[in-house]
C-alpha cells in the first residue's frame, strides 16, 4: 500500500536559519503530494502541493519539488520565521484514490528569536 | 468563500454512548473524507462520500459510519464509544473530480471520551 516517511520531530531553529524537512513516499503509480500545515488547536491547511515529477510547488517561501527517482517530496525554506512554528503533514493522494490522502507522522518546527 | 465547518468543536462523552459529527464542505464541493487524528496513530482515513455514496473507506470498525445528504452535508456517527475513539476528527472537501484532489479542511471536532 501507500506510505509516507518524514523525518522525525522536534527541529528546532533559530529565526532566519534553512529549513529542511525530509519526506520520502512509497506508492504505485504516480501519486499527488501535498506538504500540509496545522497550528496548535486547527485543522489542516495545505501549503504546497506538486501532481507530476519534477513539478516544484511553492508558497509563502516554502518549497517542495517532486522527485519520482528518489521518491522524495522534501520541504524547505531559506528563511524560518518565528510564526512557522508549527507542525508539518507530508501527504500522497494514490492514482485511482484521488480522495484519499496517505499522511506522514508529521515534523513539528519550532523557531525561536 | 466560506471554508470548511464542523459542529461541534468539542464533546464529552462517556463510554457506551454514541455520538454524531456534522461537516458541511465548501459550497460546489461534493466529496467529504473524514479522518481521525491521534497522537499515537496520526492521521487516519476514515471514508469518503461523493454524491450522497460511500466511494472509500478506510479500516475501521463497524462502529464508525457516515453519511451525506443531497446538498453535500455529511455527518459521521461513532457508535458504542470506546477510550480509544478519543480524537480530532477531521472533515475535508473537495471537488472529488480526478486526477487528484485539493482537500480542504475543517477546524475539526475534539471528541473525549471517558
Amino acid at each position: 500500500g501507500n506510505s509516507v516517511t518524514q523525518m522525525e520531530g522536534p527541529v528546532t531553529l533559530s529565526e532566519e536559519a534553512f529549513l529542511t524537512i525530509n519526506c520520502t513516499y512509497t506508492a504505485t503509480g504516480y501519486p499527488s503530494l501535498f506538504w500540509y500545515v496545522q497550528y496548535p488547536g486547527e485543522g489542516l491547511q495545505l501549503l504546497l502541493k506538486a501532481t507530476k515529477a519534477d513539478d516544484k510547488g511553492s508558497n509563502k517561501g516554502f518549497e517542495a519539488t517532486y522527485r519520482k527517482e528518489t521518491t522524495s517530496f522534501h520541504l524547505e525554506k531559506g528563511s524560518v520565521q518565528v510564526s512557522d512554528s508549527a507542525v508539518y503533514f507530508c501527504a500522497l493522494s494514490g492514482t485511482g484514490t484521488a480522495s484519499k490522502l496517505t499522511f506522514g507522522t508529521g515534523t513539528r518546527l519550532q523557531v525561536t528569536l | 468563500k466560506a471554508g470548511v465547518t464542523q459542529t461541534p468543536r468539542y464533546l464529552i462523552k462517556t463510554r457506551g454512548q454514541q455520538v454524531t459529527l456534522s461537516c458541511s464542505p465548501i459550497s460546489g464541493h461534493r466529496s467529504v473524507s473524514w479522518y481521525q487524528q491521534t497522537p499515537g496513530q496520526g492521521l487516519q482515513f476514515l471514508f469518503e462520500y461523493f454524491s450522497e455514496t460511500q466511494r472509500n473507506k478506510g479500516n475501521f470498525p463497524g462502529r464508525f459510519s457516515g453519511r451525506q445528504f443531497s446538498n453535500s452535508r455529511s455527518e459521521m456517527n461513532v457508535s458504542t464509544l470506546e477510550l480509544g475513539d478519543s480524537a480530532l476528527y477531521l472533515c475535508a472537501s473537495s471537488s472529488g473530480t480526478a486526477p487528484y484532489n485539493e482537500q480542504f479542511f475543517g477546524p475539526g471536532t475534539r471528541l473525549t471520551v471517558l
